[in-house]
């Protein structure tokens, strides 16, 4: 069953702007992860948050986590053309986890 | 990505014939995963091996088999495929620890069943 769900869909911007992608989901988590995919490839891990974590960085990356939603928002800053790419979130519910579940993602475009 | 190694990358089959998908993690984790990305779905989680036991199977059609035959090794047996098989095979795996982990992913094999 789809636990994340991210939006928008795809996102296109410019190099220099930020780019804000939402993941929302549907029960309790122990984790959220946000995932990076280039076209074609593997995922790649970017950033965990726990549930008692309301936010986090990495780099130019800010990542929020609201339990009472039941939402994150992963923001990039200063995207460059590079950062093209999909982003997934994954949230692990399990008490001491071993699958994620992920969404269907959101494709960002950054155009120079 | 070479934490995580899968072979072949690409691979085209009729539906009467027998492959396999291989995955090797030199990451020392303990706990391997596959899974399907198809176009505008969500990744769909296979099957988990955990301390080299299975430990789901996400309703998988029989076609699939997994093996795991040592906590680095990972195989997926493929035979009589369907064309809606056709998709990225992603294997990953993690160290699983209480608390959260990150999963580690090989760079997939693009299987187009015909």
């Amino acid at each position: 069953s789809q636990q994340g769900e991210e939006d928008p869909q795809a996102l296109s911007i410019q190099e220099g702007e930020n780019a804000t992608m939402n993941c929302s989901y549907k029960t309790s988590i122990n984790n959220l992860q946000w995932y990076r995919q280039n076209s074609g490839r593997g995922l790649v891990h970017l950033i965990l948050i726990r549930s008692n974590e309301r936010e986090k960085h990495s780099g130019r990356l800010r990542v929020t986590l609201d339990t009472s939603k039941k939402s994150s928002s992963l923001l990039i800053t200063a995207s460059r053309a590079a950062d093209t790419a999909s982003y997934f979130c994954a949230t692990d519910a399990r008490q001491a986890g071993t699958a994620l579940i992920f969404g269907k993602g959101t494709t960002l475009s950054v155009s120079s | 990505e070479t934490g995580v190694t899968q072979t072949p990358r690409h691979l085209v089959m009729g539906m009467t014939n027998k492959k396999s998908l291989k995955c090797e993690q030199h990451l020392g984790h303990n706990a391997m995963y596959w899974y399907k990305q198809s176009a505008k779905k969500p990744l769909e989680l296979m099957f988990v091996y955990s301390l080299e036991e299975r430990v789901e199977n996400n309703s998988v059609p029989s076609r699939f088999s997994p093996e795991c035959p040592n906590s680095s090794h990972l195989f997926l047996h493929l035979h009589t495929l369907q064309p809606e098989d056709s998709a990225l095979y992603l294997c990953a795996s993690s160290q699983v620890l209480a608390g959260g982990y990150e999963q580690f992913f090989g760079p997939g094999t693009r299987l187009t069943v015909l």
